[in-house]
């Protein structure tokens, strides 16, 4: 069975600290993709990334950086120098297949404090 | 925006009644996902429509069932409402070959 666990339900920190959001799955496929992504008060999901479970490099897109680690089946989402606007709950996602259904975990909210 | 379009926003509904959600996909992509998220969870997985066939399905009973149009926008439909179907009901759309799904601003559903 697939499974996305993301332990930390709500963290808050103060603007400009660096955060890390963790990801663990759980699946038996061989090929999937994991993805992050972010749900501000207006309700819609909003992409960040997709990575395939054949690209282990770390990702990095301005402040936003990912680290996938196959060893440990985590994929954590860092945000360096947070902003308020970063406010929002992130879901860590899976998907066993190309357009199969995405399975998300509870979310992690977000609290940036000015 | 990700030109993934949902109607109505809001919506009340009392128990027993019947709904339909509506969504637009964004262009160039032909297939349809839906999600239900209660407060407080993550999005689970409905079903998905590609071609106009339903493509994979969730953990959702036949009362919940779905349609996808010819110019590749979907409608959700849900008979006898019950009180725990209150939820944001979100479409995501995506090219088949592509793999990410692009979601709208979703349907808040109240049953009361």
């Amino acid at each position: 069975a697939q499974k996305v666990t993301q332990a930390q339900t709500e963290i808050s920190v103060v603007e400009k600290e660096d955060v890390t959001l963790d990801c663990v799955y759980e699946t038996r496929d061989t090929t999937y993709y994991l993805f992050w992504y972010k749900q501000p008060p207006s309700g819609e999901l909003v992409f960040l990334i997709r990575r395939n479970s054949f690209d282990e490099q770390n990702e990095i897109s301005g402040r936003y950086s990912w680290n996938f680690q196959k060893s440990t089946s985590s994929f954590n989402f860092t945000i360096t120098a947070s902003q308020v606007v970063d406010s929002a709950v992130y879901f860590c996602a899976l998907s066993g297949s190309r357009d199969d259904k995405i399975i998300f975990g509870k979310g992690t909210r977000l609290h940036i404090l000015p | 925006e990700t030109g993934v379009t949902q109607s109505p926003t809001h919506l009340i509904k009392t128990r027993g009644q019947q709904v339909t959600l509506r969504c637009s996909s964004q262009s160039g992509h032909n297939t349809v996902s839906w999600y239900q998220q209660a407060l407080g969870q993550g999005p689970q997985f409905i079903f998905q429509y590609y071609r106009e066939e339903e493509n994979g399905r969730g953990n959702f009973p036949p009362r919940f069932s779905g349609l996808q149009f010819p110019n590749y926008s979907s409608e959700l439909n849900v008979n006898a409402l019950e009180l725990d179907d209150s939820a944001l009901y979100l479409c995501a759309s995506s090219n088949y070959r592509e793999n990410i799904q692009y979601f709208g601003a979703g349907t808040r559903l109240s049953v009361l």
